[in-house]
């Protein structure tokens, strides 16, 4: 079966810290990863990495997909309040929809 | 554009009536995708259409949901008899190309159901 799996589930640090969240995946027919960032509403797109070893970067976020080991890490340095959120992780397979995670929910305390 | 309209934003509900749930794509968009999201299951895809034919409703819980494309821009995503375990947030989304880059999803709708 299809899956992708997200760790930590949940995760609270300090105003300043440095994250690290995963994903890894099994998928038939991978096509690309995506990462989303969900505050109250909908999910809104951050990142799609298609190619291993590849960074994806937007100011403080930054991304890379491995795809010999079929993980991601989505990092976040010098965390704010304002990225306190749910971290989506999905995976696109050709031809068919987006399959998600559960999310990992960050906490940024001041 | 507007981006991805759904509505209502909030439905409660007694047990056992009927919810439709509405959803107006982005223009252009040729594929619209509904899910489901709660905290013990995360998000998860009920149904999805390409060119307003339904291709994989795997997702669809029990013949208790039903859901139509009857246009390129309009979706409904029905629910009868409602029952409490179906209280979740909905999400409808759409994108071109007929894949997942560049999903486009709506502000979702909270379902209660009492």
């Amino acid at each position: 079966e299809d899956k992708v799996v997200q760790s930590p589930l949940s995760l609270v640090v300090h105003e300043g810290d440095t994250v690290t969240l995963n994903c890894s995946y099994e998928v038939t027919n991978f096509r690309s990863l995506l990462w989303y960032k969900q505050e109250k509403k909908a999910p809104t797109f951050l990142f799609m990495l298609t190619s291993s070893g590849i960074e994806k970067k937007s100011g403080r976020l930054s991304s890379i997909l491995d795809k010999k080991e079929l993980f991601s890490i989505l990092n976040i340095t010098a965390t704010q309040t304002g990225d306190s959120a749910i971290y989506l992780c999905a995976v696109d397979q050709a031809g068919t929809a987006l399959i998600f995670g559960k999310g990992t929910t960050l906490s940024v305390s001041s | 554009d507007a981006g991805v309209i759904q509505s209502p934003r909030h439905e409660v509900t007694e047990m056992g009536q009927e919810v439709t749930l509405r959803c107006k794509p982005i223009s252009g968009h040729n594929s619209l995708f509904w899910y489901r999201q709660t905290m013990m299951r995360g998000l998860e895809l009920l149904i999805y259409f390409n060119n307003n034919v339904p291709i994989d409703d795997s997702g669809m819980p029990e013949d208790r949901f039903s859901a139509k494309m009857p246009n390129a821009s309009f979706s409904t995503l029905k629910i009868q008899p409602s029952e409490p375990r179906d209280s979740a947030v909905y999400f409808c989304a759409s994108t071109s190309r007929g894949g997942a880059y560049g999903y486009t999803f709506g502000s979702g709708t909270r379902l209660t159901v009492v």
